[in-house]
């Protein structure tokens, strides 16, 4: 069956500091592929997607990339603030109404 | 519309009682979803409704959970004779009928089976 698997945290930064999520899944044909996020005391919010190969996702400084040879969604940013402290997902979708495959979560803790 | 309400928000009951959660979904969002999340994990999916007919469930909803989504509009989640396994955060989704639109989140019910 399809599954996403995600780097496990805490993942620990100092602010303006680079950050990498490494997501990869598996799922038969062309899925779309989603990072939510989930700030403390908040439900979950879409940060960004990608519908097809190769497409790049952007959103608050946060980028992803659908990378279909390597099967994996990557998400990064640049220069993180404190306020990025959250729960990040990764969640892939295989049929057009949308039922979501979501990996375990990274939580990302950004120290001033 | 201020998005996907979810009631109550946290729900304490002992083994063996049953639990009803609701959702109200975003006006006019024609497909519903509920989610289970266990702490440290990512929300597991258990069931999804098109307008009021549910078009599928997960083999995780056992025979002790039941949802319904009269007149298509908001939904119940029934648990019945709560075992502590059913800990966990319950989320609802909704969505408009339209391919590759995102699933807008409520905040969760969070129920504790003591």
């Amino acid at each position: 069956g399809d599954s996403v698997t995600q780097m496990e945290g805490p993942v620990t930064l100092s602010e303006e500091a680079f950050l990498t999520i490494n997501c990869t899944y598996t799922a038969t044909g062309y899925p779309s592929l989603f990072w939510y996020v989930q700030y403390p005391g908040e439900g979950l919010q879409l940060l960004l997607k990608a519908t097809k190969a190769d497409d790049k996702g952007s959103n608050k400084g946060f980028e992803a990339t659908y990378r279909k040879e390597t099967t994996s969604f990557h998400l990064e940013k640049g220069s993180v603030q404190v306020s990025d402290s959250a729960v990040y997902f990764c969640a892939l979708k295989r049929n057009s109404w949308g039922k979501l495959q979501f990996g375990a979560g990274t939580q990302v803790v950004v120290t001033p | 519309d201020t998005g996907v309400s979810q009631d109550p928000r946290h729900k304490i009951t002992k083994r063996g009682q049953n639990v009803t959660f609701r959702c109200d979904p975003i006006s006019e969002h024609n497909r519903l979803y509920w989610y289970r999340q266990t702490l440290g994990q990512g929300p597991e999916f258990l069931t999804y409704f098109q307008n009021e007919a549910q078009l599928e469930k997960s083999r995780l909803l056992s025979d002790r959970f039941s949802a319904e989504r009269p007149k298509g509009s908001f939904s119940t989640l029934e648990i019945q004779r709560t075992e502590q396994g059913d800990s966990a955060m319950y989320l609802c989704a909704s969505s408009p009928r339209l391919e590759d639109t995102e699933a807008f989140f409520g905040q969760g019910t969070r129920l504790t089976v003591v």
